[in-house]
Parts: structure tokens; sequence; C-alpha cells
């Protein structure tokens, strides 16, 4: 079985100030991480993921394989990084080889100006 | 050009209804899902087709079926409406090949609504 948990609902941060968003996982091989984004009425779009190692509007997130944790930073907040985040994992299922994304509940960051 | 795209994008219908929602993928990938985001904002996948054929199924109500015509299509009907069926549905679609994942692309969501 694969989990995630967002532990943070609603993150509220000032401009400038760090962020860490935080997310964990269960799983017993090796995953996939992604953080997803969801602006105010827009759609989900990827915002990054582990095996990339690239930094996106500012943003990073180092797999932890000791913690199973894929946290998810910027130091400087901005106003438009206000919005709903979601970690998500992809593992294999048991049956066909076939991966299977689970998402996180989701965390709202909220950057006060 | 829109990459992910589903109809209707809002929709309001009585209890008890059955209803549809469309979802078309131009991309080529070869898995399309469905997502229900209810009103924590809580995300969770309902299906998911890889070529036509179904390979991820969770908990969900038998009233709930979806129907992937081709693997750029994927339909969700939804017999016997409930209240509790009011949420945003999102679709996506992948390449997923045995062994990896790519990105999903996810559509702009319809906000279903039931009175």
């Amino acid at each position: 079985a694969q989990r995630v948990t967002q532990p943070e609902k609603l993150l509220s941060v000032f401009k400038g100030a760090p962020v860490e968003l935080k997310c964990n996982y269960s799983y017993s091989g090796s995953p996939e991480l992604f953080w997803y984004v969801q602006y105010s009425r827009q759609r989900l779009q990827l915002l990054l993921r582990h095996i990339s190692r690239e930094s996106i509007k500012g943003f990073t997130a180092d797999l932890n394989k000791g913690e199973t944790s894929f946290h998810l930073k910027k130091p400087f907040a901005q106003e438009e990084d206000s919005a709903m985040y979601y970690c998500a994992l992809s593992g294999r299922m048991d049956s066909g080889g076939y991966q299977k994304v689970t998402f996180g509940t989701g965390t709202k960051l909220q950057v006060i100006p | 050009d829109t990459a992910v795209s589903q109809t209707p994008k809002y929709l309001v219908t009585q209890m008890g209804n059955d209803k549809s929602i469309k979802c078309e993928q131009n991309l080529g990938h070869d898995t399309m899902y469905w997502y229900k985001q209810d009103s924590k904002k809580f995300l969770k996948i309902m299906f998911s087709y890889n070529n036509k054929e179904l390979i991820i199924n969770e908990t969900v109500p038998n009233r709930f079926s979806p129907k992937s015509p081709d693997k750029a299509h994927l339909n969700l009907h939804i017999n016997s409406l409930e209240l509790g069926d009011s949420a945003v549905y999102f679709c996506a679609s992948s390449q997923v090949e045995r062994g990896a994942t790519d990105t999903q692309y996810f559509g702009p969501g319809t906000r279903l609504t039931v009175l």
C-alpha cells in the first residue's frame, strides 16, 4: 500500500519569509515523488518531480528516503505562490506492473503581503 | 490546442438524475484518469484506463461508470445522482509504460452540484 501525508491543511507565511510544505510518504519500493500546484480557478499542474532535481519558480524538493519525506521549500515566499499544493507518489501496483499515483490531501499556502 | 479538455465545465442537476461528463486528450497519451476533489480539496483517484483497459477502480459506488471509446477519450457516467456526489471532477492523462510514470496533465475540472 502507498500513502502520502501532508500534515498541514493551511500554511500562512508573510511575503519574503521561507516556506516549507511538508510531505511524508509510505511505500515499500522505490517511489517517484511529485509536487503539483493548483492556483485559484486553474487546473492542477506539475510543479516538480524528484527525478528532475530542478528548481521551479524558486521551489525545490529533496527526496529523503531515510525520513520518507519530500518536503517542498522556497527561501522567499511571493504573493503569487498562494495556491493549493499536492504531494503525489507513484508506485508500482501489485498486479499488471502499472504505476498508481496517490495524492496527499493538499496544503493551502497563503502568502500574506 | 488544449491538451486535456472536459465538458461541461459546470453541471447543476437534481438528485436522482443521470448525467455524463466527457473528457478528451490530444497528447497521444495511453492512460487517462478520473479524480474527485471534494469541498475540502481532497483529491482522490476514481478510475484509470490504459489503452481503453480499466486498470484502477477505487472504491467508488457502481453508480459511477467510466467508458473509454478510444484511448483519447474517457467519459464518466453517473446514475441516480446523490447530494454527496457534489464535487469537482478532474480528468487527467499521462503516458505510462510498465515500470515508469510520466507527468499527469489535468483537465480544467467539472463542477458538479446536486440539488
